[in-house]
């Protein structure tokens, strides 16, 4: 069964850090580009994050570019996001998602891990 | 700029049938579009793959109730003899190099 699992959520003071994780399982991860997409609230999708299949392309929304980076260890079938300097603003249900490549749909999307950010 | 626009709600009665619309910014004409499903305190559902010829191609076990068509920079998303649990948000995906795009979501109600 193709599945994909968020975990690492959690509540964080505004200025700290927090890592997230995305199990892969079902399929041969190390062929697929993978992503991070978050929702804030009661507010619709915004793509954050995607790293090619062999980890060498990443690409950042502009409001996360310089705070936030993806990662992946494909000998784990696991994707990362280091989030640095969270602000409130980044509180929102991570989801991971994968697409093909790079540019092109996300075909699997996991459950979600929630953030907030809040002092 | 690259802009996904959608209306942000719909209704339709069960067991009819509803076209949603996403329509790409100025330029644009030509790209191609995902379709996601995201039912209530749930994650995203692929549904299609929807091309500028109106060709798509839909994801595992997606019913044949859902179908796609396109005109010009507009993207449909037309589902047929609605169910209950077609009550949900529906959203549309785009890219170009190093961004992707989302519109902002139509609250799809089922009455």
């Amino acid at each position: 069964q193709v599945q994909l699992a968020e975990s690492g959520g959690g509540v964080v003071q505004p200025g700290r850090s927090l890592r997230l994780s995305c199990a892969a399982s079902g399929f041969t991860f190390r062929s697929y580009a993978m992503h991070w997409v978050r929702q804030a609230p009661g507010k619709g999708l915004e793509w954050v994050s995607l790293i090619s299949f062999d980890g060498i392309t990443k690409y950042y929304a502009e409001s996360v570019r310089g705070r936030f980076t993806i990662s992946r260890d494909n000998s784990k079938n696991m994707l990362y996001l280091q989030m640095d300097s969270l602000r409130p603003e980044d509180t929102a249900v991570y989801y991971c998602a994968r697409s093909s490549s790079p540019h092109d749909v996300f075909n699997i999307w996991g459950q979600g891990t929630m953030v907030t950010v809040s002092s | 700029q690259l802009v996904l626009t959608q209306s942000p709600s719909a209704s339709a009665s069960l067991g009819a049938s509803v076209k949603l619309t996403c329509t790409l910014s100025s330029g644009h004409n030509n790209y191609v579009i995902a379709w996601h499903q995201q039912q209530p305190e749930k994650g995203p559902r692929y549904l299609m793959k929807l091309n500028s010829d109106g060709s798509h191609i839909k994801g595992d076990g997606i019913p044949d109730r859902f179908s796609g068509s396109s005109s010009g920079a507009e993207r449909y998303l037309v589902i047929s003899s609605l169910q209950s649990e077609d009550e949900a948000d529906y959203y549309c995906q785009t890219w170009s190099t190093g961004i992707h795009v989302f519109g902002g979501g139509t609250k799809l109600t089922v009455l």
